[in-house]
Parts: structure tokens; C-alpha cells; sequence
């Protein structure tokens, strides 16, 4: 069964610290991962989109990473800001499921002062 | 270029009405998919329509169906509405159907459901 896993549910980091989000997949055979950023009330926006060949991509404060052998991705956000609270959601399609994609719960993420 | 656009942004149904919700893709996109999401059940794929066809369904009951007109806007439709139906949903708009491409998500329409 095509699942998506992340992990932690929710985390409250103080600005300015570093954080890590983990995504773990089980859709097979790959075919591309996408991470999102979702703020309260709003529709997502894409971070980061990675095929099976890259292992790191970088947007600004936010680096992706791929490991497509044990099915891990992970969202590294940098020097926290308070607007980066919000949800980070990351989706899974592959290649035989057309364009449907797998998402994950999201992780919730709070950035106090 | 303008984005994603969702009409009602904000909709209040009683149980067992239906209720139709709007897309506007952004110009030129071909694509237009449709998501549920829940606080339970995060993002849930409800279809995808690719120049005026139904190409990608998701697991959802009959109640919920679609279209796309030729000019890529997209309607969703929900009949006999439940409790349960109340949710934001998101369109997203792509230029075609090859992976990797991005999706550009709308603002959402918040349905609820008394």
C-alpha cells in the first residue's frame, strides 16, 4: 500500500534555532517527492520537488534531502523565522499512478520568539 | 500571472443539500486536481481533469463529482451532504500531465456542514 509517514506531528523550536522534518514513503516505484509549506488558512506552496537521480535541493533557509534506497526524505529549515510557522507537508507520487500523489499528514511547525 | 483562483472562499450547507465549488487554474494550465483535507486525514485526493476528461480518481464516494470546461475552469460538486463532507478544498492547477511539474495550489474553500 503507497503510503506517506512524517514525523514529528508537531514541533515548537525558538527562532533563530535549527530544525529537521522527516518523511518517510512507501510508494513504489518512485517517481518524484515534493515538499510544502502550508500556512494557516491557505493553500499549499512547494518548497522543494525531487526526482529518484537527486539527493539534496536547496530553497533559501529550506534544504530537502533524498534517499531513495530507504524511501527517507528529510526538510532541514535553517536559522528559524517566526513565519516559518506553519504546516510542512510532504507528497510522494510514482510512476504507475498516473498523476495522483500521496501526502502526508504534515508536521506542524511553531516558531516562538 | 494571477494564481489559483477559488469561489466560494467560505460556504455553510446543511446536511443532505448539495453544493457546487469553483476553479480558476492559472492561464495557460490544462490541469486542475482536486484535494480534501481534514485535520484527521490531512490532504486526500478527490480527481484530476485534463482537458475537459475525468484522468485521475480517488477513493471517494459518488457523491463527489466534477467537470472542466474548455476554458480549464473546474467545478466540484457534492450531493446528499454529510456531516463528515465539511473540510477545505483545494484545487491545484498544472500546465500538463508529465511528472515532475509543479502544482500551484489555490486558496481553498472552507465547507461547513450543519
Amino acid at each position: 500500500k503507497n503510503q506517506v509517514e512524517q514525523s514529528p506531528q508537531s514541533l515548537i523550536i525558538l527562532e533563530g534555532k535549527n530544525c529537521t522534518l522527516q518523511c518517510n514513503y512507501t510508494v513504489s516505484p518512485f517517481s518524484n517527492l515534493r515538499w510544502y509549506k502550508q500556512d494557516t488558512g491557505r493553500g499549499p506552496v512547494s518548497l522543494t520537488i525531487m526526482t529518484f537521480s537527486e539527493n539534496t535541493k536547496s530553497n533559501g533557509r529550506y534544504t530537502a534531502t533524498l534517499d531513495a534506497d530507504t524511501k527517507q526524505s528529510s526538510l532541514h529549515i535553517t536559522a528559524s523565522q517566526l513565519s516559518d510557522s506553519a504546516s510542512y507537508i510532504c507528497v510522494v507520487s510514482g510512476t504507475n499512478t498516473g498523476n495522483q500523489f500521496y501526502f502526508g499528514t504534515g508536521t506542524s511547525l511553531t516558531v516562538i520568539p | 500571472k494571477a494564481g489559483v483562483t477559488q469561489t466560494p472562499r467560505y460556504l455553510i450547507k446543511t446536511r443532505g443539500q448539495q453544493v457546487t465549488l469553483s476553479c480558476s487554474p492559472i492561464s495557460g494550465h490544462r490541469s486542475v486536481s482536486w484535494y480534501q483535507q481534514t485535520p484527521g486525514q490531512g490532504l486526500q485526493f478527490l480527481f484530476e481533469y485534463f482537458s475537459e476528461t475525468q484522468r485521475n480518481k480517488g477513493n471517494f464516494p459518488g457523491r463527489f463529482s466534477g467537470r472542466q470546461f474548455s476554458n480549464s475552469r473546474s467545478e466540484m460538486n457534492v450531493s446528499t451532504l454529510e456531516l463528515g463532507d465539511s473540510a477545505l478544498y483545494l484545487c491545484a492547477s498544472s500546465f500538463s500531465g508529465g511528472a515532475p511539474y509543479e502544482q500551484y495550489f489555490g486558496p481553498g474553500t472552507r465547507l461547513t456542514v450543519t
